[in-house]
């Protein structure tokens, strides 16, 4: 049971260059979630998704897409990439609603 | 505006020495607070949920504490293994959940 997964674990990106960020869970869990950590800031939330083919915004959604269209994934991309979206980036699962999030390990990029 | 406050912003302790951790929070109403842990490199782990003031939750030597503004992280007789980030959390309604910026906790031998 790996729990979360997330691919690639690092990524050095020019401004202006696309990305996928690719999560992965095996616990069945009906909602999954994309978050973003900055040095001195709380985890915010870009887009989450209810279920599969559903995704809604979060509290950061400029400039991010996502997709679900299968119930383990939820990829997070970049159209253009930015500096301001240079970050650690977290996917998160749970059962049900909010409580009892199950984290990935984590993405680090950098927007040169 | 919603707010989730966490002091102080780093505590060290010696190995035995107990104390708390403080999350403070004004938001428009209060579907559960969260306590995670999260090591360096690594994504938070989940801890506790709160749901209501004067609840009480205890895992090992942390126990979570709940009031109408705040809730503490209690730390009894610490180890270097519980040095790590702590990460609080409020769910105000929905899914909008609003993180603290964390207190980074180290315990020397």
């Amino acid at each position: 049971n790996a729990g979360v997964t997330q691919t690639p674990k690092f990524r050095v990106l020019k401004t202006g260059q696309s990305m996928t960020l690719l999560c992965a869970q095996d616990m069945n869990h009906e909602y999954m979630y994309w978050y973003r950590q900055d040095p001195g800031m709380g985890l915010r939330l870009i887009h989450y998704s209810v279920g599969e083919g559903t995704t809604a915004k979060g509290e950061v959604p400029d400039g991010y897409n996502v997709s679900r269209l299968k119930k383990q994934n939820f990829l997070l991309g970049l159209e253009s990439a930015a500096p301001s979206q240079t970050s650690v980036y977290f996917c998160a699962s749970s059962p049900g609603g909010p409580e009892t999030q199950y984290f990935g390990p984590g993405t680090r990029l950098l927007v040169l | 505006e919603d707010q989730v406050t966490q002091s102080p912003e780093a505590l060290r302790l010696q190995e035995g020495e107990s104390s708390s951790l403080n999350c403070s929070y004004t938001v428009s109403g209060l579907r559960g607070l969260f306590w995670y842990r999260q090591d360096p490199g690594k994504g938070p782990e989940f801890l506790f949920t709160l749901y209501s003031a004067g609840e009480e939750k205890e895992k090992e030597r942390l126990k979570a504490t709940l009031t109408k503004k705040e809730s503490f992280l209690h730390i009894t007789a610490p180890k270097p293994e519980d040095s790590a980030t702590y990460l609080c959390a409020v769910c105000t309604g929905g899914f909008k959940t609003i993180f603290g910026a964390g207190t980074r906790l180290f315990v020397k031998a």
